[in-house]
């Protein structure tokens, strides 16, 4: 088993429309989680962190459900500049900052 | 602030060379520098942690006598895919943590991608 398994989609939707991304981890320790956005060939950048309390940026909400080992991302009113891949990514207990990333799930919003 | 860079950005080698990429922490610095590995469509797979001034701690799998790593000063650290073949064609992404501070965001670098022929 996968340690972050995400979709891998693509979620094809068109502008305006809310989308939600899932994520399951199967390290039960884990203490941080991140979502992340990877343009196509370049670097992941820091969407946001995810908190038990679950937290909202604009139009991204992030959920930590720590029973479940389940994180999801909400985004509102797609926009073309979303499209993307979303990487799930957790920070394993006692990994030194080590973070495992999840495969990813493509975005595809259209006019 | 917490720019990374990596050079090169490309890079087609034949196979047997040895090729060398560079990450640099160019407005701060970084006590630990990660090397990750992504292949088409696939996650960014963690390959080693570099610390400044030791070893390296290689992942599982991951050959350290094929991928050297130095971490010379608190804003390099250096990847060498010794004797590349094909299989190594991959995007390389470095990532740096700034020093001196807990948990904190992972700033990465923007890739290298290489192709062995």
């Amino acid at each position: 088993r996968k340690e972050v398994e995400q979709d891998p989609g693509p979620f094809n939707v068109p502008e305006g429309a809310t989308v939600a991304f899932n994520c399951t981890y199967s390290n039960s320790a884990s203490q941080s989680f991140f979502w992340y956005r990877q343009d196509c060939r370049k670097e992941p950048k820091l969407l946001m962190s995810v908190y038990s309390s679950g937290n909202e940026d604009g139009r991204f909400t992030a959920q930590l459900n720590r029973a479940s080992q389940y994180i999801s991302l909400l985004i509102r009113d797609s926009k073309l500049s979303d499209s993307a891949t979303y990487l799930c990514v957790v920070n394993p207990t006692g990994g030194y900052n080590k973070l495992i990333f999840g495969a990813g799930t493509r975005l595809a919003v259209h006019p | 602030g917490a720019v990374v860079s990596q050079h090169p950005s490309w890079v087609i080698c034949k196979s047997g060379t040895s090729v060398k990429i560079e990450c640099r922490s160019l407005d701060f610095q970084a006590t630990t520098m990660f090397w990750y590995r992504q292949f088409p469509k696939q996650s960014l797979m963690l390959m080693a942690t570099s610390n400044e001034g030791s070893k390296a701690t290689y992942e599982q799998g991951v050959e350290k006598d094929k991928f050297l790593i130095n971490h010379a000063s608190l804003t390099l650290s250096t990847l060498t895919v010794t004797s590349a073949h094909p299989e190594d064609s991959s995007f390389y992404i470095c990532s740096a943590r700034v020093a001196g501070q807990g948990y904190n965001e992972q700033f990465f670098g923007p890739g290298t991608r290489l192709t062995v022929l």
